[in-house]
């Protein structure tokens, strides 16, 4: 079956760099966009950016553009998202989903990794 | 940039119910842009209905969305207790291109 994996919880310090990784299997890796999502406490959904596994192009959304870099190894089928200048309010679950569709990338994501908690704290 | 937003904030139903959840957006969407997902506590969001009105697989029937333009609706058409949830709704925006998310509408027993 479909599945994405992502590796376990984090607490870091403000000022350092997290790294999230994101093991997929049961499809074919690269025919897929590799979206990353992000939630604080309590909050809403938070869209951070896609990869495309085949190319390694990623598309960052505005707020994220200078913090983040996406990448991935497709001989292990894994994804990457870094999130660098870590501060209190990155605090979240970072999830991982598969994109719908190969083709139709705006159809949104249909397979989502179990989420990595991302603790921020001096 | 495209901001969406969903009423009501919370809607308190019983089960059996029909509940119809809103989402505007400030411009107008192509309905092939327009994604609703479900979010339970302590879960990741699954993804119900994309382009607008289309079931995602697995999904059941009593789930079904509609709208174009800048108004959207998922109604489920009687609740069953596992619906008990936050619903999302998603668009897809070309300038800049990426995702948004609405705020939510949360879903409880009355």
């Amino acid at each position: 079956q479909v599945q994405l994996v992502q590796s376990g919880a984090e607490v870091k310090k403000p000022g350092a760099s997290v790294k999230v990784s994101c093991k997929a299997s049961g499809y074919t890796f690269s025919g897929y966009y590799m979206h990353w999502v992000r939630q604080a406490p309590g909050q809403g959904l938070e869209w951070m950016g896609w990869i495309n596994p085949n190319s390694g192009g990623t598309n960052l959304e505005q707020n994220f553009q200078g913090r983040v870099t996406m990448t991935r190894d497709t001989s292990i089928t894994t994804a990457y998202m870094e999130l660098r200048r870590l501060r209190s309010d990155d605090t979240a679950v970072y999830y991982c989903a598969k994109g719908l569709d190969h083709l139709y990338h705006f159809y949104g994501m249909d397979v989502w990794g179990q989420g990595t908690t991302v603790t921020v704290s001096s | 940039e495209i901001v969406l937003t969903q009423s009501p904030g919370t809607l308190s139903l019983s089960p059996g119910e029909r509940a119809t959840l809103s989402c505007r957006a400030s411009q107008s969407v192509s309905s092939n842009y327009l994604a609703w997902y479900q979010q339970k506590p302590g879960q990741a969001p699954r993804l119900l209905i994309y382009a607008a009105s289309s079931r995602a697989t697995g999904i059941p029937d009593r789930f079904s969305g509609s709208g174009s333009g800048t108004d959207f609706t998922l109604t489920i058409s009687r609740l069953e207790p596992e619906d008990f949830a936050v619903y999302f709704c998603q668009q897809y925006g070309n300038s800049p291109r990426g995702f948004t998310f609405g705020p939510g509408t949360k879903v409880d027993i009355k």
